[in-house]
């Protein structure tokens, strides 16, 4: 069965340094989204791509973060300078018509 | 208030029990899908409903959509622990193609 997978599982890291999530959506999937998910609270949406470009974003979704479909295959999510409150659960997610399946995350420890 | 409410907020049922969670938007449904979630671990599609009145059932779980209550219901029939975890509800309230707003989740355990 297809499925959207992410590296790394969980990365820990200083505060102020730069960290890179990567996810490989399924293969005919045409949209693509970062979600993420504090302990214990809600997911929260953070950016939508579609047709190689950002098609929605949130408040969240600030200066810091950028997202990039590098290869066609691979989609990135990038935070230039990690804050301690950039601490969650990472979820990619993708979409063909209906159906949107979640990866299984990407853990972020901001020291 | 929140855009999706989702009811109860826990529940704690026996094993063998049959139970119903809830989730209701305060804005038109586009779409609505259910996941369930392991503490501190990724999201398992369950279910996606799109047109008011369908229902889709997997296994012991059915899901159905009331578009004109802007709501859907989750039900587990004869519960067991693996159904156990947390249930949270996706709605596309902004268009088809809107991105998902989640709830708040429900915390279903399951005692043996």
């Amino acid at each position: 069965e297809p499925e959207v997978t992410q590296t790394p599982s969980h990365q820990v890291t200083q505060m102020g340094q730069e960290v890179i999530l990567r996810c490989v959506p399924i293969s005919n999937h045409l949209y693509f989204y970062w979600y993420r998910q504090i302990l214990g609270q809600k997911v929260e949406f953070l950016v939508s791509f579609y047709n190689n470009e950002i098609s929605e974003k949130s408040e969240i979704f600030d200066d810091q973060f950028s997202v990039e479909r590098p290869d066609g295959s691979n989609f990135t999510l990038k935070i230039r300078s990690t804050k301690l409150e950039d601490s969650a659960m990472y979820f990619c997610a993708s979409r063909a018509r209906g159906e949107l399946f979640f990866g299984e995350g990407s853990r972020l420890t901001v020291l | 208030s929140q855009e999706l409410e989702q009811s109860p907020q826990s529940l704690i049922v026996q094993e063998g029990k049959n139970l119903t969670i809830n989730c209701t938007s305060s804005k038109t449904l586009y779409g609505l899908y259910w996941y369930k979630q392991k503490y501190g671990e990724g999201l398992i599609f369950l279910m996606m409903l799109q047109k008011g009145g369908e229902e889709k059932s997997h296994e012991k779980i059915t899901a159905k959509l009331d578009e004109k209550k802007q709501q859907s219901s989750l039900h587990i029939t004869a519960s067991q622990p693996s159904h156990a975890g947390i249930y949270l509800c996706g709605a596309l309230l902004g268009g088809a193609n809107s991105k998902l707003t989640f709830g708040k989740g429900i915390t279903l355990s399951v005692r043996p």
